[in-house]
């Protein structure tokens, strides 16, 4: 079945940092994959997604690249922001319609 | 701005009662889904529900569940006898327009069972 597996966290980061959290995903066929942030308090909200191998996502500085060879969907940021603190979830949709999570990733970005 | 809307924000029931929790779409969709998330743990999905049919379901989503579009705007989830295991986060998501399959979230309902 279709699985996705996260860094664990919690990350802790200073403000301006470099910040990586790798995805990994199991999927038959060729699925699509996200990146949902939760802030605190709120919903899920999605920050970016791609389509098919090799697609780039991004969205408020934020990126992550399907790649197909390694089956991983890491996302990244340059300069995170103390705004930037929230719980990240990498999930797919592997075209059934239904979205498997992984276990989601809390960061903290201190000033 | 949300892409649905959900009622209510947080509910509080005893074990045994029933529960509705209703989810409103900001524009017109056919796809629609329910998933929950049990404090700290994964978002887990429960079912699909296309053209006011139950398209798929997860094992977790059992006799006691239920889901129904009943005046064609309003989609409900309804949990018939709630059990303590039930407390978590329910997020009603509508996928996107044609050709986009992606799933928009509404804010959550937080349901606590007594």
């Amino acid at each position: 079945g279709n699985s996705v597996t996260q860094m664990e966290g919690p990350v802790t980061l200073s403000e301006e940092a470099f910040l990586t959290i790798n995805c990994t995903y199991t999927a038959t066929g060729y699925p699509s994959l996200f990146w949902y942030v939760q802030y605190p308090g709120e919903g899920l909200q999605l920050l970016l997604k791609a389509t098919k191998a090799d697609d780039k996502g991004s969205n408020k500085g934020f990126e992550a690249t399907y790649r197909k060879e390694t089956t991983s969907f890491h996302l990244e940021k340059g300069s995170v922001q103390v705004s930037d603190s929230a719980v990240y979830f990498c999930a797919l949709d592997s075209n059934d319609y239904k979205l498997s999570f992984g276990a989601g990733t809390t960061v903290t970005v201190r000033a | 701005e949300p892409e649905v809307t959900q009622t209510p924000s947080h509910q509080v029931t005893q074990m045994g009662q029933e529960v509705i929790l209703r989810c409103v779409p900001i524009s017109n969709h056919l796809y629609f889904y329910w998933y929950r998330q049990i404090l700290g743990q994964k978002v887990e999905f429960l079912v699909s529900f296309y053209n006011n049919e139950i398209s798929e379901k997860s094992e977790i989503f059992d006799d006691q569940f239920s889901v129904e579009r009943p005046d064609g705007s309003n989609f409900t989830l309804k949990i018939r006898s709630t059990k303590l295991e039930d407390s978590a986060m329910y997020f009603c998501a509508r996928q996107g327009t044609a050709g986009d399959e992606t799933q928009y979230f509404g804010p959550g309902t937080r349901l606590l069972v007594l």
